[in-house]
């Protein structure tokens, strides 16, 4: 049973340019929630989707933007990149209409951003 | 708002002795109280969670953690450590009713030495 799966692993960016990242979700799952975690803090929620539309969102600026497609699976979308954009980003995913807000998450291995 | 606080940046544990990794909480009900391990350049891993009922949990490899809504704490524990448990914590609360987004404390450093 395939885990949660994000790619790519690594990329470098430059500032103003824009990233998109993926992720699969473990199957079974329907909501994939995406997290910012900078060098030495804990992860921040981004947003999370379920059914295709952005049912949450943390304190992250429009040039952060998703997108989830039919088969669950989801893309993070950053704009106009900035030098504090770097970081992982992990993507989790969950069975929510089963566990409601009481599963746990499942991550993947992270997409590792650097932007010089 | 949630929060939680990890109030410790590292612990230092000889192999074989307890460890206890603390966290504290905010919350504006009764919270859902999670425990992941981050090992270096992987993802996070679930080891357990508290959501109601017996106020000691126990999780994966070994852990535990226990539940106190009077110091709104949720300390993970292991009786006997093992060097493979080395690793980076971190604690989590959900606050019920607000979807399954996960508010991190800033992680907790575990050495165990041998």
């Amino acid at each position: 049973d395939a885990g949660v799966t994000q790619s790519p692993t690594h990329l470098i960016k430059t500032r103003g340019q824009q990233v998109t990242l993926r992720c699969s979700p473990k199957s079974g799952h329907d909501t994939v929630s995406w997290y910012q975690q900078a060098l030495g803090q804990g992860p921040q929620f981004i947003f999370q989707y379920y059914e295709e539309e952005e049912r949450q969102r943390g304190n992250f600026p429009d040039r952060f933007s998703g997108h989830q497609f039919p088969n669950y699976s989801s893309e993070l979308n950053v704009n106009a990149l900035l030098l504090g954009d770097s970081a992982l980003y992990l993507c989790a995913s969950s069975f929510l209409k089963e566990t409601g807000d009481t599963g746990e998450l499942f991550f993947g291995e992270g997409s590792r951003l650097t932007v010089l | 708002a949630q929060s939680v606080a990890q109030p410790e940046d590292q612990v230092n544990v000889a192999e074989g002795n307890p460890l206890t990794v603390k966290c504290t909480y905010s919350v504006s009900g009764n919270p859902y109280l999670f425990w992941y391990v981050q090992y270096p350049n992987r993802g996070l891993q679930f080891l357990l969670k508290y959501i109601t009922g017996d106020n000691l949990v126990k999780g994966s490899y070994g852990f535990e953690a226990e539940f106190n809504k009077s110091q709104t704490s949720f300390h993970l524990k292991k009786p006997s450590a093992l060097v493979s448990d080395s690793a980076l914590y971190f604690c989590a609360v959900r606050d019920p009713g607000y979807g399954n987004k996960l508010v991190f404390g800033a992680g907790t450093i575990l050495r165990v030495k041998s």
